[in-house]
């Protein structure tokens, strides 16, 4: 298994364009999970999908934010607009039933100028 | 917000020694991770510590786990150049099967 695939790896955008960035979990996984990673406020999660539902968007940080997993081998996480405190390192990590250690992609450096 | 957090913040070792990394939590947790990161890279799950168990090894690893003090440990024996990473615990916490990660501990070890 190739394992959680992120892309794409880096994204420099100006200040209000709309960004996708996209994960592609472990087949066979049922959990996926979107994290930021920052200096200060290290990493937060910020929604989290379970057999493709969301379930727990509560850490999304504003209606700018907005993730969907249309189907068990696809999701997306979209700022729109961006912004530059929306600078980060995104990851997306995978599971079976978020029961079990979590399988992480490599991350989305997301530089917003 | 953060359920974990390690201590010490950062640890400078010679290759040869052990690590050790200490995690506090808040709340009743059922499971405890630990994840290593590589600069620049993504999290790397290392090992698994249900609440119901105390002690746990993988290799040069050896995690303890104390519920009554809502405190867990990691040591890495004999440690390498290429252990050089960061490293957080993670809670699973009450029904949502979801992780908090604490800050993490930069470790450091020479060559």
């Amino acid at each position: 298994d190739a394992g959680v695939i992120q892309s794409p790896r880096h994204e420099v955008t100006e200040m209000g364009q709309e960004v996708t960035l996209r994960c592609k979990p472990i087949s066979g996984h049922n959990s996926l999970f979107w994290y930021r990673q920052t200096m200060m406020r290290g990493l937060e999660l910020l929604i989290y999908f379970n057999n493709n539902v969301p379930i727990d968007d509560s850490g999304m940080p504003e209606d700018r934010f907005s993730a969907k997993m249309p189907n068990a081998s696809f999701s997306t996480l979209k700022i729109q607009p961006s912004e530059p405190r929306d600078s980060a390192v995104y990851f997306c990590a995978s599971s079976t039933d978020g029961i079990y250690g979590y399988t992480f992609g490599s991350g989305t450096r997301l530089t917003v100028v | 917000s953060q359920q974990g957090e390690e201590d010490p913040q950062a640890l400078s070792i010679q290759e040869g020694e052990n690590a050790t990394m200490n995690c506090s939590y808040k709340t009743s947790i059922n499971n405890l991770q630990w994840y290593r990161q590589n600069s620049g890279r993504g999290l790397v799950h290392l090992i698994l510590i249900r609440s119901n168990e105390r002690e746990k090894h993988s290799g040069r690893l050896r995690v303890t786990l104390d519920t009554s003090k809502k405190s867990s440990s990691l040591l890495i024996t004999a440690s390498r150049a290429a252990d050089t990473a960061s490293y957080f615990c993670a809670t699973d916490a009450g029904s949502a099967r979801q992780l908090t990660f604490g800050s993490g501990t930069q470790l450091t070890v020479l060559p």
